[in-house]
């Protein structure tokens, strides 16, 4: 199956600094998305960004299928970005979403 | 909207026990699917649904069974818990497949002793 790789796996930020976190993958990239999970547990969905770039107040993601990852940017870092990011696309565009391991972030005051 | 809704939120199980989690969703979404996290594993799929009557294995499915009777619910149900089955699980639904943007629930952390 499709592999899903992360970087950085752990990341610390001051609040105010900019980050970008990247998903590399094994397989062609259909249908990506980026989903934050916050301390609680909560998932959330970002971004659905199959190629192009998107932006969302201080979030934007790049994603370059011809060359198999996604990059998501984080401007102006708050403590509230504070959780797991993680990306994932299915196998072939079908019904399989695939998730990377994540990206641990904490925001510093 | 309540959106996706679980129950449990916690569960403690002793192993050999059974136990369903419930999941549903007001969206009338046609795919559901259910997905274990573990730490340092990211999430990783169990079944799936496309619709009412239909299911499908994601990448673990043993120990694991599902149906799907209503358009709004897709329970899980572990007949004989295993340690190894102490994880969270979320339950999502979308309007379609991979392709459609996932609405997930608030999840349910299962410990089996």
């Amino acid at each position: 199956g499709i592999q899903v790789e992360q970087s950085p796996p752990d990341l610390i930020l001051q609040e105010g600094a900019n980050s970008t976190l990247r998903c590399n993958f094994s397989d062609s990239v259909n249908n990506l998305q980026w989903f934050h999970q916050n301390p609680w547990g909560q998932l959330i969905n970002l971004f659905y960004i199959p190629s192009g770039t998107k932006q969302n107040g201080r979030l934007s993601a790049t994603t370059v299928a011809t060359e198999r990852y996604s990059l998501l940017y984080i401007s102006s870092s708050q403590t509230t970005d504070s959780g797991v990011y993680f990306c994932a696309s299915p196998e072939g565009g079908g019904n399989k979403l695939t998730f990377g391991t994540g990206t641990q972030l904490k925001v510093e005051l | 909207n309540a959106g996706v809704t679980q129950t449990p939120k916690f569960q403690v199980l002793k192993t050999g026990q059974s136990m369903t989690l419930q999941c549903a969703q007001d969206m009338n979404h046609e795919y559901m699917s259910w997905y274990r996290q573990d730490p340092g594993m990211g999430l990783r799929l169990i079944h799936y649904s496309v619709g009412a009557g239909i299911t499908d294995q994601g990448e673990v499915p043993n120990g694991y069974n599902v149906s799907r009777s209503t358009t709004e619910d897709f329970p899980l149900r572990l007949l004989s818990a295993a340690p190894s089955q102490t994880s969270v699980y979320f339950c999502a639904s979308s309007r379609g497949p991979g392709g459609y943007e996932q609405y997930f629930g608030p999840g349910t952390r299962l410990t089996v002793t």
